[in-house]
């Protein structure tokens, strides 16, 4: 695609359910980021793939989050049993190892939870 | 671990004029990276500069010039010549050694031009 697309645009969700979030990096990128955004803060790291590779996943807060990227493409960012604090905008990243210098972000992924 | 800080919260400007939005960093990497990001109201996250830290020029891109002094562990962003269209959040951001796209930002600075 031209962009890095996330789905959905906004979620609302009850506290205690599952939710899945969906990145669509930009075609051929190799590496994708999640990213998870408080209101009025920057970004935080939460997780790394190279192409199927969950290289680094220091960021993810506890074992409710987990992602997975099983043919080094699409990624789906899992939160289980929601609780109120996940309530965040979450945003993918994708970049093309070879270029290196940039990484393009989402739109990302508007998290309420009640 | 990788640290970076923005002091100002909010800054004004008026239109056609510069402005330095401020950024300090703190890392014990040896090669690291620095990137200034914009943040409209759209919410959208978009690249704007790029700096090395074996960069001995400062980087330029357009109006957008990144001041680096490495000893001082500074990397603020100037903006010449303010536009309207450049009222959004500004985020500084670093990475280390280990992954260039790993980010570590900061707060942020929401720049407001008047016109």
């Amino acid at each position: 695609g031209a962009g890095v697309s996330q789905s959905p645009r906004y979620k609302v969700t009850k506290r205690g359910q599952d939710v899945a979030l969906r990145c669509d990096p930009i075609s051929g990128h190799v590496s994708l980021y999640w990213y998870r955004q408080a209101l009025g803060q920057g970004p935080e790291f939460l997780t790394y793939f190279n192409y199927e590779a969950q290289q680094d996943k220091s960021g993810l807060p506890n074992d409710r989050f987990s992602a997975e990227r099983p043919e080094g493409s699409i990624s789906t960012l899992t939160i289980q049993r929601t609780e109120q604090r996940d309530s965040a905008m979450y945003r993918c990243a994708s970049s093309s190892r070879d270029e290196g210098t940039e990484a393009f972000f989402g739109q990302g992924t508007r998290l309420t939870v009640v | 671990a990788q640290k970076i800080t923005q002091t100002q919260p909010g800054m004004f400007v008026q239109e056609k004029e510069a402005v330095t939005l401020d950024c300090t960093y703190d890392t014990s990497d040896q090669s690291y990276g620095l990137f200034w990001y914009k943040q409209p109201s759209s919410g959208e996250m978009i690249f704007l500069i790029y700096q090395g830290s074996y960069d001995e020029q400062n980087a330029t891109e357009g109006r957008y010039s990144l001041n680096f002094q490495k000893a001082r562990k500074s990397a603020n962003l100037v903006i010449s010549a303010s536009q309207l269209g450049d009222s959004a959040m500004y985020f500084c951001a670093m990475s280390g050694r280990d992954n260039f796209n790993k980010f570590y930002f900061g707060s942020g600075t929401k720049l407001n031009v008047k016109p």
